[in-house]
Parts: C-alpha cells; sequence; structure tokens
C-alpha cells in the first residue's frame, strides 16, 4: 500500500463550489505540506504543517485553507473555487530534521470549470 | 516563487545512451533531492544529497551535490524506455529551522527505442 495517499485523484468542478481534497499518510511524519504544480513552472507550496497544532502559510495560500485532523491526515480546501486553481496538488510528507526529506502522494487533478 | 534552473527543460535520446542533466541556484543549499515525475503521478525520490562534493548512487542513476553548494548534477547510464518521465530537482536553503525546498521546473526525457 501506499505511504501517502490522496483523494480524489481527479475532480471536476464549477466556479464558486467548495472543494476538500484529503491526504493521509502511513510514513509515521509529523511534517505534511500542500503544493501545487502547473505546466512549466516548479511545485509550489500552499501550506505546511509541522504537528497538528502547527500550520503555515506557504508561498501561494490566498483561496485555500488546510486542516490538520490527526497526524496522519492533512486536508486542503478550496473555499470558493475559480478556475486558475485549475492545476495538479500534491501532499507530501517528512520527518523533519538536518536530512529532512520530502515524499509525495500520487496527486489530484483538479479541474474548475 | 523562488526557482531553480534546470536544464535541459527536454531531452530525446537513444535507448542505451547516457544522460546528463543539471541544476544552478544563484543561492546556496544544504540538500538538495531529485525526484522522478511519471504521467499522472506524483514525484517519487530517486537520490537525495546532504552534503558538498557528495556523490550517490542508486542503480543507474548518479548524482552529485555541488563543491560550490549551488548546483546538482543526475546522470542516468544506458537508459531504458521506462526512464521515460519527467525529472526534478529540488533544494533546501540553509536557514535554520526551516523546511523550505525549491524545486526545479524539471527535465523532461524521453527514450527513443
Amino acid at each position: 500500500d501506499a505511504d501517502v495517499t490522496q483523494t480524489p485523484r481527479n475532480r471536476i468542478t464549477k466556479t464558486g463550489k467548495r472543494i476538500m481534497l484529503e491526504c493521509s499518510q502511513t510514513k509515521g511524519h509529523d511534517r505534511m505540506y500542500w503544493y501545487r504544480q502547473d505546466p512549466g513552472l516548479g511545485l509550489q507550496l500552499i501550506y505546511y504543517s509541522f504537528d497538528v497544532k502547527d500550520i503555515n502559510k506557504g508561498e501561494i495560500s490566498d483561496g485555500y485553507s488546510v486542516s490538520r485532523q490527526a497526524q496522519a491526515k492533512f486536508s486542503l480546501s478550496l473555499e470558493s473555487a475559480i478556475p486558475n486553481q485549475t492545476a495538479l496538488y500534491f501532499c507530501a510528507t517528512s520527518a523533519g530534521g538536518t536530512t529532512d526529506t520530502q515524499y509525495f502522494g500520487p496527486g489530484t487533478r483538479l479541474t474548475v470549470l | 516563487g523562488q526557482q531553480l534552473n534546470q536544464s535541459p527543460q527536454s531531452m530525446f535520446i537513444q535507448e542505451g545512451e547516457d544522460v546528463s542533466m543539471n541544476c544552478t541556484s544563484s543561492s546556496i543549499f544544504n540538500t538538495w533531492l531529485w525526484y522522478k515525475q511519471d504521467p499522472g503521478e506524483g514525484p517519487v525520490l530517486l537520490i537525495a544529497l546532504y552534503k558538498a562534493g557528495e556523490l550517490t548512487s542508486n542503480g543507474r542513476l548518479t548524482a552529485q551535490f555541488g563543491i560550490t553548494r549551488k548546483d546538482s548534477f543526475l546522470n542516468i547510464s544506458a537508459s531504458i524506455p521506462s526512464d521515460v518521465g519527467i525529472y526534478f530537482c529540488a533544494g533546501r536553503p540553509p536557514t535554520s529551522g526551516t523546511y523550505k525546498y525549491i524545486f526545479g521546473t524539471g527535465t523532461r526525457l524521453k527514450v527513443l527505442a
């Protein structure tokens, strides 16, 4: 079974709808992240969480919110989806420390019409 | 957000050939990671580098942490069709206590049988 799972894998929605993307991990990592990937661009950090009580904004947090329900679960919400939020969304986890390495989920392809 | 310069952007090679790609930055990093992303999937970690000058192999893949700490190289020897995909680098700045990785825009590799 995959260490980092994301649901749904694909989603098509309409402008103005609220959308939630979910991420679960079995790696036992404290740190979790949400990234967005657009064609021709590197991954951009939306939000990150170092533990259940610690949530921080990344580079492009406007229009997004997150919830860390447990060590293993981190969800991303689009409160009112807009077309330019059409992208691939990836969840990642890491253990922290000097050799901190990020492990990614399979991604969610979101299309906002 | 800030991005690394990754080159080449794309390359077509014949099966059996060796492949080289690199990432460069204007600032130093403490860690370099190399990922491969297949279509419709999340990035999979290939190699992690934690020290300047470090040379690490993973099967036919070899990566090096540049001695200036501003670059890294990935080589693939004797390419095969399943090497096709997008290869990303990621660098971690040395600022203490941070999580943040800067991602390259990827090298798209196509292998001709």
